[in-house]
């Protein structure tokens, strides 16, 4: 199984809402990222966590909140969003880098495309 | 900061036509670099990867890139492209080994049949 799966695909929410979008992979892999794309924009890194701990918060504001309950699942935990925060979000994992290997490949879901109303 | 520029943001070309997409990046150390392709209506993939030896990396389908030191450059190449090559690539690099993945603003390759 070589498969990133995300849910929903699509969500839409209002700016008061409370949201969860939701991640899940089962190659073993104990590295698992967030990354925001806008329309034809590159991915941009949000979260990192390796062995279910947060490593990299790249500035993200606090209405996104990422949580890694167990080595396969990554959620984001949505609040507050504002309509620039459209977007669709991705879900990646990837082994841990290593000295030997560097940086491994990263491994994509397919997106959850959010439209905040 | 690192950085990537992709150098053509459309390139339409036609089937066998020869494929070369620029990529370069800012960061003096260790880099590993990456092109990863987005088919229509799929998800990222991987097409192929450079972390150290031979500079000249194949990937899947047929493409391969060079690492040039000198230049910061890691360009993209396929010598005869198929219509199924239509797609959006990004060059990705991440510096140091650590977890952070930088990517190009991406190449949308149309290619006629």
């Amino acid at each position: 199984d070589t498969e990133v799966t995300q849910t929903p695909k699509h969500l839409v929410m209002g700016m008061t809402n409370k949201k969860s979008l939701k991640c899940e992979q089962h190659m073993g892999h104990r590295a698992m990222y967030w990354y925001k794309q806008k329309a034809k924009k590159p991915p941009e890194l949000m979260f990192v966590y390796s062995y279910e701990k947060l490593s990299i918060n790249e500035s993200v504001p606090s209405r996104f909140s990422p949580e890694c309950p167990n080595s396969s699942l990554l959620n984001l935990h949505l609040h507050a969003l504002q309509p620039e925060d459209s977007a669709l979000y991705l879900c990646a994992s990837s082994q841990v880098p290593t000295t030997q290997s560097g940086h491994e490949k990263l491994f994509f879901g397919s997106g959850t495309q959010l439209s905040v109303l | 900061a690192q950085s990537v520029s992709q150098h053509n943001h459309h390139v339409i070309l036609s089937e066998a036509a020869s494929l070369e997409l620029g990529c370069n990046y800012s960061y003096g150390g260790t880099v590993n670099l990456f092109w990863y392709v987005q088919y229509p209506g799929q998800h990222l993939q991987l097409l192929l990867k450079y972390f150290s030896g031979d500079p000249l990396v194949k990937g899947i389908k047929g493409f391969e890139a060079e690492f040039i030191k000198s230049k910061f450059s890691f360009n993209l190449r396929k010598p005869s492209v198929q219509w199924s090559d239509t797609a959006e690539y990004f060059c990705a690099v991440n510096a140091g080994g650590g977890f952070k993945t930088i990517f190009g603003a991406g190449t949308r390759l149309f290619v006629k049949a």
